[in-house]
């Protein structure tokens, strides 16, 4: 069984249009994560959910609207895509409260803008 | 300001030989270590943990280090081999907060 999915896995399409990235964990965690993986390698944390709740919004564009209709999932919305939004995105999943707080991650969604 | 910094950027070994990654950060209160290896095309997984009070841990041919005074780690790979050609990681966790803090990686490339 999958623990952390995100569909779809590659996403090609062009400036200006609105996409979206799900993601869906069945690992029972409370904090759900979206990160920007850049041509570098380097992660980049750009929002967390705890329980359905925002806790962490680092400075992104607001065209970037993470939504979450349930501790389970989290998707994340791309409205009016630029060039500079081409990552890969990675979804992630971890327990508040457990012990050292291991961060599980998705498969990764590469996202190319033309 | 709370940072990690892994060297090499990038290391091009044989398959056999050993390697040492390198992890210094200053991330203030400190709560643990993690090294995570990243495979082409997937997303990371963890090796290792490490709190204040560990000093060294090993997972299988992995063994990592933790200098907690120099805020030093290394992550020591045994007799590499073709499937340890990965990105390695470092993320150091604050004390108190959701969010760790991600080194850029070491890229790792063993040659047969």
């Amino acid at each position: 069984d999958t623990a952390v999915s995100q569909t779809p896995k590659y996403l090609v399409t062009q400036m200006g249009n609105d996409k979206s990235i799900k993601c869906e964990q069945n690992l029972g965690h409370d904090t759900m994560y979206w990160y920007k993986q850049d041509s570098k390698k380097f992660l980049k944390i750009m929002f967390s959910y705890n329980n359905k709740e925002l806790i962490i919004n680092e400075t992104v564009p607001n065209r970037f609207s993470p939504k979450s209709p349930d501790k389970a999932h989290l998707n994340l919305h791309i409205n009016s895509l630029e060039l500079g939004d081409s990552a890969v995105y990675f979804c992630a999943s971890s327990l508040q409260g457990a012990t050292y707080n291991e961060q599980f991650f998705g498969p990764g969604t590469r996202l190319t803008v033309l | 300001k709370n940072q990690v910094e892994q060297s090499p950027q990038s290391l091009i070994i044989l398959e056999g030989k050993n390697c040492t990654l390198q992890c210094n950060y200053t991330v203030s209160p400190f709560s643990n270590l993690r090294w995570y290896k990243q495979d082409t095309g997937r997303g990371p997984v963890s090796l290792t943990i490490m709190t204040f009070s560990e000093n060294t841990k090993s997972n299988g041919r992995y063994t990592a280090t933790l200098d907690a005074d120099t805020k030093q780690s290394s992550l020591h790979i045994t007799a590499s081999q073709l499937s340890d050609s990965a990105s390695y990681i470092c993320v150091v966790s604050r004390g108190g907060s959701y969010i760790p803090t991600f080194g850029r990686g070491t890229s790792l490339i063993v040659h047969p």
